[in-house]
């Protein structure tokens, strides 16, 4: 049973078009965060959601936002997509207590033509 | 500002010990961890340290000073499936974690 998972793992589409991507989790953890690692493979957190509540929101444009329709659920929506947001983009989820382990999703790279 | 360092390639022969070094710069710490993250997969966690000291877990050692804003992790017996990058991350004040831009170990046989 995946314990993260993300849909789909490769996304190609052409500038200016809006994409989503999903994020479930199965392992009934409070917070999901999406992360963007990109070609010199830093990991840079985008956001974060805590029962539902958007707790960290980094210097990301606007045109990127997060929906969690329940708490096993963080997907990523991207609008008028750019050729710098090629990356992978991972799906985490920790349990409660801030500094537990934070298990990943299996990445989705995204390839803006 | 926010700084993680990380030596960008390390090469290692199979059976032999490798360390990988890691230093911070942080506003706040809340513990420093360490990913393993082979090419096209996710990161996975490897180890925690919040405390000062050596921390032993099979092959793989971690070892923290805070007062020095320096880690490494310590390989033992390398196996050609140990060829991964290791990821180092802080975790803020902010409880936010800064990752470092990971260190990429290639094991030759």
């Amino acid at each position: 049973d995946t314990a993260v998972s993300q849909t789909p793992k490769y996304l190609v589409t052409q500038m200016g078009n809006d994409k989503s991507i999903k994020c479930e989790q199965n392992l009934g953890h409070d917070t999901m965060y999406w992360y963007k690692q990109d070609s010199k493979k830093f990991l840079k957190i985008m956001f974060s959601y805590n029962n539902k509540e958007l707790i960290i929101n980094e210097t990301v444009p606007n045109r990127f936002s997060p929906k969690s329709p329940d708490k096993a659920h963080l997907n990523l929506h991207i609008n008028s997509l750019e050729l710098g947001d090629s990356a992978v983009y991972f799906c985490a989820s920790s349990p409660p207590g801030v500094t537990d382990t934070q298990y990943f999703g299996p990445g989705t790279r995204l390839t803006v033509l | 500002g926010q700084n993680i360092d990380q030596p960008t390639e390390m090469t290692a022969t199979e059976g032999a010990i490798v360390q990988i070094n890691c230093t911070y710069q942080t506003s706040g710490f809340n513990g420093l961890f360490w990913y393993q993250q082979h090419a096209g997969e996710a990161p996975t966690f490897l180890s925690y340290n919040v405390l000062d000291g050596l921390e032993e877990k099979g092959r793989f050692s971690s070892f923290l000073s805070r007062s020095k804003g320096y880690s490494y992790i310590l390989l033992k017996e390398l196996q050609m499936k140990d060829s991964a990058s290791y990821l180092c991350a802080v975790m803020d004040s902010n409880y936010q974690l800064i990752w470092g831009a990971g260190t990429k170990l290639i094991i030759k046989p």
